[in-house]
Parts: structure tokens; C-alpha cells; sequence
């Protein structure tokens, strides 16, 4: 099975920040990547497809990047909303993991 | 506009059956893979299988003895039936769809969730 691991688990920063969080797959899942942002008592919502495609609606701050093992999420600058904890996801096999996600709180 | 809504007992005695259902609105099941996720209070996600409209399922391979998912397309409707459920399997549980096209695969819309508290 593909497992996921992202880092950091938690990620301290202030409004206007850039961030970034690494997810890595433990083996190649060419570019089938997902990442999505959940709010508590939410459901998960998508923000990236396919490592580095936009989901309509989905602030331009919000990048995606990375192919094969490694991959990342960038906020540019990040917004009072955007305080959520972050889960990549592969779509490349079955398990269908998700990394263990990435809560980034504000300093 | 997809929109997914689910329900199913929200407490299950161990050892028994959790049953979960999720009506799409919306969208036929013929047009998109159906999905179950699920969240235990306080951690991560952690996806459960999906089934198309034929009824051809895929499982996660740590669930896949205990899961069964299926459809019943006369009524817009999927399933999820997990046995033998323990204290572990306490957890909100989401239905969802995936994308078409460039999104094929793709979580893009979920249910409101449900939780599950396994308990006596």
C-alpha cells in the first residue's frame, strides 16, 4: 500500500505568511495528488487536484507542486480564513491514503 | 449542484453491523464513482472504498474484509455496511463523490457527515 506522510503536523504562523507543507508518498504516484482544507466540524474541502491544478473557486494563493514521491502545498499569503488543518491524498492506488495531516494555527 | 445526504444509526453496539446510506441529489450514480470516508474524533481522514454505478467496488485493504459498499440505482443511493465493528471504528463518516474528466478520482463533493460512536 502507498502511505502518505505529510509534515509539519503543525505549522505556527501569522497572518500574511507564506507556508508550506511537504507530503511524500512512499512510493511514485506520478501526479495523482490531492489536497484538501477542513475546517472543524466540516467536511474536507478540495483545493488542488492532480498536484498542481486549482480547483475552481479556490483563492490563487493556494499552489501546488510535485510529481513522483514529493510534493507541496504553498499558501503565498495567508488570510484569517485560511487557518485549517491540511490533508494531501493519493488517488494513484488503492487505499487511496491520505497523509495525516498538517494543522496551521496562528502565532 | 451534487448534493449528498446521509444517514444511518448513530450508535452500534460491538460486534455488530454499521449501516450507512447516501442519497445523491442531483446527479445520476452513473455519472461519477461513490465513495466512504471516515474521521475518528480528533484525527485524520482515512478512506474506506467506492463503487461505481454497476456495483463494482473497491475496499480499503485494511477494511476489506469487513466492508461492503453498494448501490441501488432505482432509489439514487449507496450504501456502506461494516461488520464486526469495535470501539476503533467510533468515527464520523462521510460520504463523497469523485470528479469526471481531469477530475476523475477526485474527492469533490461530500455528505454531511455522520458520527458513529461504537459502544454497549
Amino acid at each position: 500500500d502507498v502511505q502518505m506522510t505529510q509534515s509539519p503536523s503543525t505549522l505556527s504562523a501569522s497572518v500574511g505568511d507564506s507556508v508550506t507543507i511537504t507530503c511524500r508518498a512512499s512510493q511514485s504516484i506520478s501526479y495523482w495528488l490531492a489536497w484538501f482544507q477542513q475546517k472543524p466540524g466540516k467536511a474536507p474541502k478540495l483545493l488542488i487536484y492532480k498536484a498542481s491544478i486549482l480547483e475552481s473557486g479556490v483563492p490563487s494563493r493556494f499552489s501546488g507542486n510535485g510529481s513522483g514521491t514529493e510534493f507541496t502545498l504553498t499558501i503565498s499569503s495567508l488570510q484569517p480564513d485560511d487557518f485549517a488543518t491540511y490533508y494531501c491524498q493519493q488517488y494513484n492506488s488503492y487505499s487511496r491514503a491520505f497523509g495525516q495531516g498538517t494543522k496551521v494555527e496562528i502565532k | 449542484q451534487v448534493q449528498l445526504q446521509q444517514w444511518g444509526a448513530g450508535l452500534v453496539t460491538p460486534s455488530e453491523t454499521l449501516s450507512l446510506t447516501c442519497a445523491v441529489h442531483g446527479a445520476s450514480l452513473s455519472e461519477y464513482y461513490w465513495t466512504w470516508v471516515r474521521q475518528p474524533p480528533g484525527k485524520g481522514l482515512e478512506w474506506i472504498g467506492e463503487i461505481n454505478h454497476t456495483g463494482s467496488a473497491s475496499y480499503n485493504p485494511s477494511l476489506k474484509s469487513r466492508v461492503t459498499i453498494s448501490v441501488d440505482t432505482s432509489k439514487n443511493q449507496f450504501s456502506l455496511k461494516l461488520t464486526s465493528v469495535t470501539a476503533a471504528d467510533t468515527a464520523v463518516y462521510y460520504c463523497a463523490r469523485t470528479g469526471a474528466g481531469a477530475q476523475w478520482l477526485v474527492l469533490m463533493g461530500w455528505g454531511q457527515g455522520t458520527l458513529v460512536t461504537v459502544s454497549s
